[in-house]
């Protein structure tokens, strides 16, 4: 089974409005994160958010959200009121293990691809 | 403040020949990362390091090697270069914190290094 699924290999979202990529993931790790990154056309990877397992609400930074569904296994972001600026491969990740050291498995899903129009 | 630097941002190699990729953060931050992105692809960890002096295996870690014998730098070793490691390596740090009863995690990643191995 594939660890990290993101099913929309492309998207269009009109200016100023809402979109959401999904992503739904595998694992039996009860430790656990989940990653969004985003990737212009520049190449360059920036971190958006993250979201660990045992977190009760989910999270935001600005105009992203992570939608966490744990019993659905899935963790979605949530990008509002789209800008020009946010086309760009977006990233969902896992981290499986400990920050602190030892085991650490980080899994990347597929990328989707995010066009806003003007 | 910098973040997070990579040099150099391009190299060509032939096969067999050996090199360094250079990374170094300015944030203070423990963790540290080495990825790969061949093209289409998400990121793939190739190794990493929790703190000054520690490192783990990643995904993929053959046919590399990597010190972290101070807190901001990060080095990346191809023993042997193939054409199989032709990729864009980037290098990551990050930082987690608890607050709010919420495990926070912020990452920041370099340049990146566009690798060719002929």
């Amino acid at each position: 089974a594939q660890k990290i699924t993101q099913t929309q290999p492309g998207m269009f979202v009109q200016e100023k409005e809402a979109v959401t990529l999904d992503c739904t993931y595998d694992t039996s790790d009860p430790s656990y994160g989940l990653f969004w990154y985003k990737q212009p056309s520049s190449g360059e990877m920036i971190f958006l958010i993250y979201q660990g397992s045992y977190d009760q609400q989910n999270a935001t930074e600005g105009r992203y959200s992570l939608n966490f569904q744990k019993a659905r296994k899935s963790a979605n972001l949530v990008i509002s009121a789209s800008q020009l600026g946010d086309s760009a491969m977006y990233f969902c990740a896992m981290r499986e293990g400990s920050f602190s050291g030892g085991y650490q498995k980080v899994t990347f899903g597929t990328g989707t691809k995010l066009q806003v129009i003007p | 403040n910098a973040g997070v630097t990579q040099t150099p941002k391009f190299q060509v190699l032939k096969t067999g020949q050996s090199m360094t990729l250079q990374c170094a953060q300015d944030m203070n931050h423990n963790s540290m990362y080495w990825y790969r992105q061949d093209p289409g692809m998400g990121l793939r960890l190739i190794y990493y390091s929790a703190s000054e002096g520690t490192t783990d295996k990643g995904e993929v870690p053959d046919g590399y090697n990597v010190s972290r014998l101070k807190k901001q730098n990060f080095l990346l070793g191809l023993e042997s270069a193939a054409p199989s490691q032709t990729s864009v390596y980037f290098c990551a740090s990050s930082y987690s914190s608890q607050r709010e009863g919420r495990f926070k995690v912020e990452q920041f990643f370099g340049p990146g290094t566009r690798l060719t191995v002929l």
